[in-house]
């Protein structure tokens, strides 16, 4: 059960470059999420799918495509990259809402540290 | 809007000292409350969570209180050990986030512990 995975970890791009961030999850969650994490800021939603088939944008989608064709992956897309977005990507997913606390646990991937020359 | 305030960092501690990092939070009505870790490398792993207020969260002998009045849910340790070096984010879940789970995230706090 390899849980949250991500790939690539490490990518270098040219600006105007453009390059797709794959997510995996093996936990057949019906959430998935997209996060940027930068200093000082800590993370910031960028896409999220409440399942397959469906995407919906977060607080920062600016400059960023997402495709969710089957439940396990989840895509990011960067068409044209520029310096702004340098950044580590986190990928997280979670189950269904279970009756009591309105809360699951988002399960988080290792990260993908991305810089834009 | 809804916001998490932490502690600049970053803490560093000797090995059994004790470890407070403060968190506040602005949101309304009563959200969720979490505390996240990220060992290096590592993705965030939830740490512990508050659902109410006077709840207590507690894991790994890490505990933090939600408390309402003064819009806090600060994270203590009494003795650290090195493993618990990381860096520790305050998140909230606000009310009616519902559908997706909105998490809004503090900006991480770095925590060093030496022998």
């Amino acid at each position: 059960n390899a849980g949250v995975t991500q790939t690539p970890k490490f990518r270098v791009l040219k600006t105007g470059q453009s390059m797709t961030l794959l997510c995996a999850q093996d936990m057949n969650h019906e959430y998935m999420y997209w996060y940027r994490q930068d200093p000082g800021m800590g993370l910031r939603l960028i896409h999220y799918s409440v399942g397959e088939g469906t995407t919906a944008k977060g607080e920062v989608p600016d400059g960023y495509n997402v495709s969710r064709l089957k439940k396990q992956n989840f895509l990011l897309g960067l068409e044209s990259a520029a310096p702004s977005q340098t950044s580590v990507y986190f990928c997280a997913s979670r189950g269904r809402l279970k009756p009591g606390p309105n809360y699951n646990e988002q399960f988080f991937g290792p990260g993908t540290r991305l810089t834009v020359l | 809007g809804d916001s998490v305030t932490q502690m600049e960092g970053p803490v560093t501690l000797s090995e059994e000292a004790f470890l407070t990092i403060n968190c506040t939070y602005t949101a309304t009505g009563y959200p969720s409350l979490f505390w996240y870790v990220q060992y290096p490398g590592e993705g965030l792993q939830l740490l512990l969570k508050a659902t109410k207020a006077d709840d207590k969260g507690s894991n790994k002998g890490f505990e933090a209180t939600y408390r309402k009045e003064t819009t806090s849910f600060h994270l203590e340790k009494g003795s650290v050990q090195v493993s618990d070096s990381a860096v520790y984010f305050c998140a909230l879940s606000p009310v009616g986030s519902g559908g997706y789970n909105k998490l809004i995230f503090g900006a991480g706090t770095r925590l060093a512990v030496h022998p």
